[in-house]
């Protein structure tokens, strides 16, 4: 079935590094992709986005990769922050047709100072 | 409110009851999503909304799950005979359309069930 899947449960970075989380997805026919931060006792905030007919999109300290061919995505956080440390989660669409986003279990970024 | 807004924050009930949580989303978003999220998971799908109909609800584990939206705005989900197992945060989430991507979650509302 569908599923979306992280590589590492727990992340730990120095303070001013960069950090890396990555993403599985199965499902081929995925036409977009998220990663949202949740901080403990919240709603998930999204970070950024991007289409499947993208590989590489940016933000402020963010980048996402899209790798269709090995069904891979990673969210990039530049200069990482002590304000970073929180639950990341990649969600992905199965289609334009529908609304539906499908978890991960998400990877804990802790930053050390 | 500039976001979504949910109520109760905290609810506690016993196995058995009744209970409803209501979601009110962003101003101008026609789609509207519920999610349930267990400790240490991701959200995981429920059931949306595009206006006042559910689009989708095959993420509702069984028929004690109702969720409706009579107005195209706000909207509440019930749970009847609540049962242990459905102790979870809701998360509910607005988008302007159901294909317009993003996605803007509450801060949910955690249900206890004792």
């Amino acid at each position: 079935g569908e599923s979306v899947g992280l590589h590492l449960p727990t992340l730990s970075v120095q303070e001013g590094d960069n950090s890396i989380i990555n993403c599985a997805y199965s499902n081929s026919a995925s036409d977009y992709f998220i990663w949202y931060k949740q901080e403990s006792g919240k709603g998930p905030q999204f970070i950024i986005d991007i289409r499947s007919n993208m590989d590489k999109r940016q933000g402020q300290r963010v980048t996402v990769l899209l790798n269709k061919t090995v069904k891979h995505l990673s969210l990039q956080i530049a200069a990482t922050q002590p304000g970073d440390s929180a639950v990341y989660f990649c969600a992905e669409r199965g289609s334009s047709n529908t609304g539906k986003l499908i978890f991960g279990q998400g990877t804990t970024l802790q930053v050390k100072p | 409110g500039a976001g979504v807004s949910q109520t109760p924050s905290n609810k506690v009930t016993e196995k058995g009851k009744y209970v409803e949580l209501r979601c009110d989303p962003i101003s101008g978003h026609t789609a509207l999503y519920w999610y349930r999220q267990s400790l240490g998971q991701g959200p995981e799908f429920l059931i949306y909304f595009q206006g006042t109909g559910a689009a989708d609800d095959s993420g509702l584990p069984n028929d004690r799950f109702f969720a409706v939206r009579p107005e195209g705005s706000v909207s509440t989900l019930k749970i009847q005979r609540t049962e242990r197992g459905d102790s979870a945060v809701y998360l509910c989430a607005s988008s302007l359309t159901y294909n317009t991507d993003t996605q803007y979650f509450g801060p949910g509302t955690r249900l206890t069930v004792l």
